[in-house]
């Protein structure tokens, strides 16, 4: 986990606002990911971005949920008008190069009141 | 889409013995990782397999791609309190390694002193 930083940890909303989680990769890396982990279950690929570009957004919910990079400052996953099925562990990833090794951020756990 | 089955979901052993795991997929994989992940945690790389039949160690983990390239297992020898996690299995999809990784539901390893 060393290098990827995620904020904040812990993130409590009420149903209605706005969640907005920030990653910044490794030093070197321009590759992130998104996941969503809800309890009990294993991580689930939301988006995948590269600086200023979003290249795979499968995963991401088509509303209320959006992602970006950009060329200078973290990424950002923000989760417009939250309810309380958006609680869960948000973890982002980045990796370097193409061995298809990812490492992951500690997680933003997100409560939805 | 493509899905990793893991079993077992969840194992309580004695310290000092060995553990097992595995994961098995219906489509192929190019690369086999394994992941631990404490509670509150993001998920930690454990091994990474890039070969088929390819087995490869990192202290008391081993972990194998299987030739067919549909499955790989993980094992822990002589187990300690600290092992206690969730190790999940996870394989990248798309090409060149770069795309999202689909993850295993977990095995939850429980160890009694």
């Amino acid at each position: 986990n060393a290098g990827v930083m995620q904020n904040p940890r812990h993130l409590v909303r009420r149903r209605g606002q706005e969640a907005r989680l920030r990653c910044s990769p490794m030093k070197g890396h321009s590759h992130v990911y998104w996941y969503r982990q809800l309890p009990e279950e294993g991580l689930k690929f939301m988006v995948y971005l590269q600086k200023e570009n979003i290249i795979d957004e499968s995963g991401m919910p088509k509303e209320r949920f959006s992602a970006e990079f950009p060329k200078e400052g973290p990424s950002i996953l923000r989760i417009q008008q939250v309810v309380r099925g958006d609680s869960a562990a948000y973890f982002c990833a980045s990796f370097r190069d193409r061995t298809g090794e990812q490492f992951f951020g500690p997680g933003t756990r997100l409560t939805v009141l | 889409g493509q899905q990793l089955n893991q079993s077992p979901q969840s194992m309580f052993i004695q310290e000092g013995e060995d553990v097992s795991m595995n994961c098995t997929s219906s489509s192929i994989f190019n690369t086999w990782l394994w992941y631990k992940q404490d509670p509150g945690e993001g998920p930690v790389l454990l091994i990474a397999l890039y070969k088929a039949g390819e087995l490869t160690s990192n202290g008391r983990l081993t972990a194998q791609f299987g030739i067919t390239r549909k499955d790989s297992f993980l094992n822990i020898s002589a187990s300690i309190p600290s092992d206690v996690g969730i190790y999940f299995c996870a394989g990248p999809v798309g090409s060149g390694n770069t795309g999202k990784l689909i993850f295993g539901q977990g095995t939850t390893l429980q160890v009694k002193p």
